[in-house]
C-alpha cells in the first residue's frame, strides 16, 4: 500500500539551513505537499509540487523532487525560531486521489 | 485569512454525549470534505470522505455509526461522534478541496475533544 516515511527530529541552530526528507511509495502520485503544524494547530500549507518538476522555490523555502528514487526534500533557508513545528509531507495519491500523510518531522530551532 | 472553518475548537464533555463537529469552506465551494484523526505527536489518519448530496466514503476500520457525517450543503459538513467515551479523545481535523481548482486542501483549525 501507499506509505510516506520522514525522519522524526531534526534540531538546527537559527541561521542555519534546515533540510526535511521524505520518501514515498506511491510511483504514481500527482502532487507532493509540505504542511506545518504548530502545538495545538490544524495544518498549513506552505508549498506544494506537482510530480512532473524536480524543483520549486517559494522565498525561504526550496522543494526537490527525486521521482526515481520517490525522494522529496524541503529546504528551510535562514531558519528562524519561528519555523519550530512539525513538519508534514503528503502525497496525492494518483489512483485514490487521496491525501497520504508522512510520519512528521519536529524541527527545532535552537537561538 | 482563514478559508476553513471549524467549530468547536475544543470540546470536553461527559461520557455518552454525542458532539458535533462542523467543517466550513469560507468562500469556495467543496464538494469534496475530508476527516482526519490525530493522536498526541502522531501523524494524521483519515477517516472518512465526505460527499456533497451523498453517503460518506469511510475508510478501513473507522466505524460509520459511531461517527455521523452528514455533508448537506457545497460549504458545509459536520461529523457527530455518538456516544462518545475516553478513547474517542482526539484531536479531530477537516480539509476542503475547491471544486472548481485543481488547488491543495485546505485544512481546518482542529477541534481538540476530550471525553472524561
Amino acid at each position: 500500500g501507499e506509505d510516506v516515511e520522514q525522519s522524526l527530529f531534526l534540531s538546527v541552530r537559527e541561521g542555519d539551513s534546515s533540510v526535511i526528507n521524505c520518501t514515498y511509495t506511491d510511483s504514481s502520485s500527482t502532487y507532493l505537499y509540505w504542511y506545518k503544524q504548530e502545538p495545538g494547530a490544524g495544518l498549513q500549507l506552505l508549498t506544494y509540487i506537482f510530480s512532473n518538476m524536480d524543483m520549486k522555490q517559494d522565498q525561504r523555502l526550496t522543494v526537490l523532487l527525486n521521482k526515481k528514487d520517490k525522494h522529496l526534500s524541503l529546504r528551510i533557508a535562514d531558519t528562524q525560531t519561528g519555523d519550530s513545528a512539525i513538519y508534514f509531507c503528503a502525497e496525492r495519491g494518483g489512483a485514490t486521489n487521496k491525501l497520504i500523510f508522512g510520519t512528521g518531522t519536529l524541527l527545532a530551532v535552537q537561538p | 485569512g482563514a478559508v476553513v472553518s471549524q467549530h468547536p475548537s475544543r470540546v470536553i464533555c461527559k461520557s455518552g454525549t454525542s458532539v458535533k463537529i462542523e467543517c466550513r469552506s469560507l468562500d469556495f465551494q467543496a464538494t469534496t470534505m475530508f476527516w482526519y484523526r490525530q493522536f498526541p505527536k502522531q501523524s494524521l489518519m483519515l477517516m472518512a470522505t465526505s460527499n456533497e448530496g451523498s453517503k460518506a466514503t469511510y475508510e478501513q476500520g473507522v466505524e460509520k455509526d459511531k461517527f455521523l457525517i452528514n455533508h448537506a450543503s457545497l460549504t458545509l459538513s459536520t461529523l457527530t461522534v455518538t456516544s462518545a467515551h475516553p478513547e474517542d479523545s482526539s484531536f479531530y481535523i477537516c480539509s476542503a478541496r475547491d471544486r472548481h481548482s485543481n488547488q491543495p486542501q485546505h485544512f481546518g483549525d482542529g477541534t481538540r475533544l476530550s471525553i472524561l
